[in-house]
């Protein structure tokens, strides 16, 4: 089944405790993004990459890290989280040519 | 990018048919308009895409006046789940950039 999917789906962690969040697509997709969504806000890019390697910044990358080693994932990362970062998550990708972004079922973060 | 501009919230009823209006006058020659439904603690889903004039397929219908300065997200006899937010987005299609999607259009059906 072509999906993407995000671990874990729901985490409560720690101010300053560093975590990961991955982020996988089975459908060869070159385009892939990370958005956060907070109520009365919508949702938000933090990055954005086109193809292993390429990432660029959204409209609030700040206080987060993205990697692009394979094609098929696009992990974020949080050095160091803060209470301001919690939120949902939301990873998507598509394909270079087509605007139809996919979403995966995104992951509940809470930072205490 | 062009900015979009979308009501915050509608109502309607069961069976009624429902259209939502996004405002884009800073449309680029190159832009596609595009909208997304997303229901609480999911995903957006694309619904529809359209350049110009009248796109239409099995979910919506798109209304796309010869200046592309609006747009207008058609839901024929909306049901209890058709309640989500809506949102319009206007980009290159399949191009490398941002991707804004706003507040989006909460639509609530009442039964």
């Amino acid at each position: 089944e072509a999906q993407v999917t995000q671990n874990p789906r729901y985490l409560i962690t720690v101010t300053g405790k560093k975590l990961t969040v991955t982020c996988s697509q089975n459908m060869n997709h070159e385009y892939m993004s990370w958005y956060r969504q907070d109520p009365g806000l919508g949702l938000r890019q933090i990055y954005y990459s086109m193809n292993v390697e390429v990432t660029d910044k959204g409209d609030v990358p700040e206080g987060y890290k993205v990697s692009r080693k394979e094609k098929r994932n696009f992990p974020l990362i949080l050095e160091s989280p803060s209470p301001n970062q919690t939120s949902l998550y939301f990873c998507a990708s598509r394909l270079a040519g087509e605007n139809e972004q996919f979403f995966g079922p995104g992951t509940r973060l809470t930072v205490l | 990018l062009a900015k979009t501009t979308q009501p915050i919230s509608m109502d309607s009823y069961e069976g009624q048919e429902v259209n939502i209006t996004c405002s884009h006058n800073n449309i680029a020659t190159n832009d596609y308009i595009t909208w997304y439904q997303q229901f609480p603690s999911q995903g957006p889903r694309f619904i529809i895409q359209g350049y110009k004039t009248k796109v239409t397929n099995e979910v919506a219908s798109l209304f796309i006046p010869a200046d592309r300065k609006s747009s207008t997200l058609s839901l024929p006899r909306v049901s209890l789940s058709d309640t989500a937010v809506y949102y319009c987005l206007v980009g290159r299609t399949g191009g490398y950039q941002k991707v804004t999607f706003g507040t989006g259009t909460k639509l609530q059906v009442i039964p």
